[in-house]
């Protein structure tokens, strides 16, 4: 069965960094796009950043751009969000997600990780 | 940037009944909208992709519709698991990938 755990969240001081991993298991990681998504406490879901399989093709939500930088590592299965410039509205449950969007696959975000916790505070 | 309404924000029903949950977009995305449902403390599930096709595993009570920019969510007869938040994303012109901003069906 398909996989992700994701790791890394907790507590940060505005302004400092984090890096949240996903690590995937259960399929060929290199041929999925992966993504992440966040939830702020009671809000809806936001969609932050995507890779595809080669990392050919990165982009970001304007609201992270310049802050985040996502990569992966195929090789380790694994997709990473790097987080710089923390501030309090990045507080939120971070998921990854993995997305296919060739027409032999589920045209969204088909496989979900369980989430993890970021909170930015002073 | 493409903005998806979702309505009502809430609805209330019970088990047994028919539920109908509407998503609109702000311009055409053709058919590519996945609908997905949200329990508290959960990752959210895909239920239905492309407006129409279940995802694995999905009940067969649970259909889509719509096409353009109107679409719909319809639970034929609610079973007491259903109750949860639902949200309708597309896919069609990204980045970014928008989400509505969900429609909470609870328990009247």
């Amino acid at each position: 069965e398909v996989q992700l755990v994701e790791s890394g969240g907790g507590l940060v001081q505005p302004g400092g960094s984090l890096r949240l991993s996903c690590a995937a298991s259960e399929f060929t990681f290199s041929s999925y796009s992966m993504n992440w998504v966040r939830q702020a406490p009671g809000k809806g879901l936001e969609w932050v950043s995507h890779i595809s399989g080669s990392s050919s093709t990165i982009y970001y939500a304007d609201s992270v751009k310049g802050r985040f930088t996502i990569s992966r590592d195929n090789a380790k299965n694994s997709v990473y969000l790097q987080m710089n410039s923390l501030r309090a509205e990045d507080t939120a449950v971070y998921y990854c997600a993995r997305y296919c969007s060739s027409p032999s696959c589920q045209g969204g975000f088909d496989y979900w990780g369980q989430g993890t916790l970021v909170t930015v505070s002073s | 940037e493409i903005v998806l309404t979702q309505s009502p924000a809430t609805l209330s029903l019970s088990p047994g009944e028919r539920a109908t949950l509407s998503c609109r977009a702000s311009q055409s995305v053709s058919s590519y909208l996945a609908w997905y449902q949200q329990k508290p403390g959960q990752a959210p599930r895909l239920l239905i992709y492309d407006a129409s096709n279940r995802a694995t595993g999905i009940p067969a009570r649970f259909s889509g519709s719509g096409s353009g920019t109107d679409f719909t969510l319809t639970i034929s007869s609610l079973e007491p698991e259903d109750f949860a938040v639902y949200y309708c994303q597309q896919r069609f012109n990204w980045p970014p990938f928008t989400f509505g901003q969900g429609t909470k069906l609870e328990i009247k």
